[in-house]
């Protein structure tokens, strides 16, 4: 099953850009890659995906490497609410199959004022 | 009000007792998961569900047993508790027609068994 790399802690300062790193060296054609973060004491919460192309949304962008081996979760200024532990997630799109859903321990995202 | 509720929020427990966490969802999704969550070995799968006559195994499923009773509510059971199930317990959803299959997670059980 294809795995996420991603390092163990990130900080930034509050108003600041932050790019978040996922390394997935194995992914398969049919993966989609995603992003989801977890905020003390709440589930995990979806924030983005993406298949090959760069992705927009209200709360972040994907970038997404040309080969899709690497993508980065890009927070365009940090605040303090986006403290945070951030999965990068590989999902395959067509069998659905929920055993290759592997959060790992994902990045945990400091934020200072 | 929340698309997944989990119920209880909090339980503490004796060991050998059994024990359920119950999960339901209003989002009219099809599969339903269930996951611990550990200190520093972030989420692991423990059932699944892709609909009401669909039970499947996950990474850790020894110990624990479910129950889908409709397409909207999905039991996690313990039979016999012990102290190394202690931990957060995530009910999910997601949506097979749904573009990347996004997974929508409750707010969490914590158990503890004592």
């Amino acid at each position: 099953d294809a795995k996420t790399t991603q390092p163990n802690s990130m900080e930034s300062n509050e108003e600041e850009p932050v790019h978040l790193p996922c390394n997935h060296s194995t992914i398969s054609g049919t993966d989609y890659i995603h992003w989801y973060r977890q905020l003390p004491s709440q589930g995990p919460e979806y924030v983005i995906h993406g298949l090959t192309s760069n992705v927009n949304n209200r709360m972040a962008s994907l970038a997404i490497a040309e080969d899709r081996k690497s993508s980065t979760l890009i927070l365009h200024r940090a605040t303090l609410r986006d403290a945070a532990v951030y999965y990068c997630i590989l999902r395959d799109f067509y069998t659905g199959t929920a055993s290759k859903l592997t959060f790992g321990t994902g990045t945990r995202l400091q934020v200072t004022l | 009000d929340a698309d997944v509720t989990q119920t209880p929020r909090n339980r503490i427990t004796k060991t050998g007792k059994r024990i359920m966490l119950e999960c339901s969802q209003t989002k009219g999704h099809d599969r339903m998961y269930w996951y611990r969550q550990d200190p520093g070995l972030g989420l692991r799968l423990i059932y699944y569900s892709f609909d009401v006559k669909d039970i499947n195994k996950g990474e850790i499923s020894d110990g624990y047993s479910v129950s889908r009773q409709a397409q909207a509510k999905f039991s996690l059971s313990l039979e016999s508790a012990i102290p190394n199930q202690t931990a957060l317990y995530f009910c999910a959803t997601s949506d097979r027609t749904e573009d990347g299959n996004t997974i929508y997670f409750g707010e969490g059980s914590w158990l503890t068994v004592v």
